[in-house]
């Protein structure tokens, strides 16, 4: 398996742009999950998806954060409109299933810089 | 929510030496805690994990030992190698229907050869 894909890998946009960022998770896993890591907040959790659901969305920033899972082996991350603050690295992970009895596997991060 | 405090943000240690990692946590339901360690501009990746019916887990130079009474549990590496340099993260899985982990501020391991 090629692990969980995300892309892109880099972003460099302007403040007020849209941004989407995606997922692919490993196939057969059934929870989904998007961090975001900076070096004042560390990894935060922004939202979970388990079968495609969101379960706790209560990590998303604001509004201007929205997440989708259409289907089994795709999901988004979109900001709209992007700030500086924005900045960060996203990790998209997945799991088997229940935490407490399984791995978290991370895709390599999408690196966005908001000018 | 859960709150997790990891100490200490920075280590330094000889190559050789012995490194210690430790964290706490707030909410007694909690039940798996893993380590993850994040090597400069890649991933965060399981090391090791312990369940709470088990005091102490091994698995060859890493180690991690959970005391549930105190709520803490730390990681332990010896003979250290400048391969093991990195940031370390401890978590913690939250009680409730969704299970989430809350990660631990992060511990930079430099392994000084």
């Amino acid at each position: 398996d090629a692990g969980v894909i995300q892309s892109p890998r880099h972003e460099v946009t302007e403040m007020g742009q849209e941004v989407t960022l995606r997922c692919k998770p490993i196939s057969g896993h059934n929870s989904l999950f998007w961090y975001r890591q900076t070096m004042m907040r560390g990894l935060e959790l922004l939202i979970y998806f388990n079968n495609n659901v969101p379960i706790d969305d209560s990590g998303m920033p604001e509004d201007r954060f929205s997440a989708k899972m259409p289907n089994a082996s795709f999901s988004t991350l979109k900001i709209q409109p992007s700030e500086p603050r924005d900045s960060a690295v996203y990790f998209c992970a997945s799991s088997v299933g229940q935490l407490d009895t399984g791995e978290l596997f991370f895709g390599e991060g999408s690196r966005l810089t908001v000018l | 929510g859960e709150n997790v405090e990891q100490h200490p943000s920075t280590l330094s240690v000889q190559e050789g030496d012995s490194a210690v990692i430790k964290c706490t946590y707030s909410d007694s339901a909690s039940n798996y805690f893993p380590w993850y360690k994040q090597e400069l501009g890649k991933r965060p990746q399981l090391i090791i994990d312990i369940r709470s019916n088990v005091g102490e887990k091994k698995d060859q130079r890493i180690a991690v030992t959970l005391n549930k009474t105190a709520k803490h549990f730390s990681l332990h590496i010896t003979e250290t190698q400048p391969e093991d340099s990195a940031v370390y993260f401890c978590a913690v899985t939250t009680s409730g229907s969704a299970r989430q982990l809350t990660f631990g501020s992060g511990t930079q391991l430099t392994v000084l050869p």
